[in-house]
């Protein structure tokens, strides 16, 4: 049940652009991401509920397709301070509970 | 609000020996997940509370590891007896449950076990 992300890990130049990928084989009731620093605890960025919505933090957003099970977030003109694990937790609601699981994520780093 | 804390912060034992590692939710939550954390395999879900009744466990690995929550404001792990493939670091998150609640993560305890 745990989702899967693409790519592993990406190396990208500040200013450059990424794109990393979620998909489940279950239906999902919303997606989460959370970005996570060396030594630390994930830290939430956004959350997307069915509907195919897409929102935005600074300059990072993320759209989630329903009817594929997947969801991208997107990381527009990079800042040293976007490094770390990136995490899609994929909520199901069994029996109306929330469960939420995760991945490997993808490791990103900026450099200068 | 103190978020999600965690204790202890680093745990170091000999295998064979009891862990607890504890967990104190944000006040009001209603569900409370444990999570291991390792390079291989990432976050794994290992159990999750609501209303502090365990509703799935289907992620606890063997019978060596238990989890309990005798009411809403702690929550214990325990690994007995303890083996080196235990070693990782180990999240408890609680979230309120609504629609659109994310997760909140205490900063982890980092279990070796030698």
């Amino acid at each position: 049940q745990q989702p899967v992300q693409s790519p592993q890990a990406v190396i990208l130049r500040e200013g450059e652009d990424a794109v990393i990928n979620c998909s489940s084989s279950k239906a999902l009731y919303s997606v989460h991401w959370y970005r996570q620093k060396h030594g630390e605890a994930p830290v939430f960025l956004m959350i997307l509920l069915k509907g195919g919505e897409q929102k935005g933090h600074e300059k990072i957003s993320a759209s989630f397709n329903e009817k594929k099970q997947q969801s991208s977030l997107y990381l527009t003109a990079s800042q040293l301070s976007y490094s770390g694990t990136y995490f899609c937790g994929t909520e199901y609601r069994s029996g109306g509970y929330q469960k939420v699981t995760f991945g490997t994520g993808t490791k990103l780093q900026v450099i200068p | 609000d103190a978020g999600v804390i965690q204790s202890p912060r680093h745990e170091v034992t000999e295998m064979g020996q009891e862990v607890t590692l504890r967990c104190k939710p944000i006040s009001g939550h209603d569900y409370l997940f444990w999570y291991r954390q390792t390079m291989m395999r990432g976050l794994e879900l290992l159990i999750y509370f609501n209303n502090n009744v365990p509703i799935d466990d289907s992620g606890m690995p063997e019978d060596r590891f238990s989890a309990k929550m005798p009411n809403a404001s702690f929550s214990t792990l325990k690994i007995q007896p303890s083996e080196p493939r235990d070693s990782a670091v180990y999240f408890c998150a609680s979230s309120s449950g609504t629609g659109n609640s994310p997760l909140h993560f205490g900063n982890g305890t980092r279990l070796t076990v030698t």
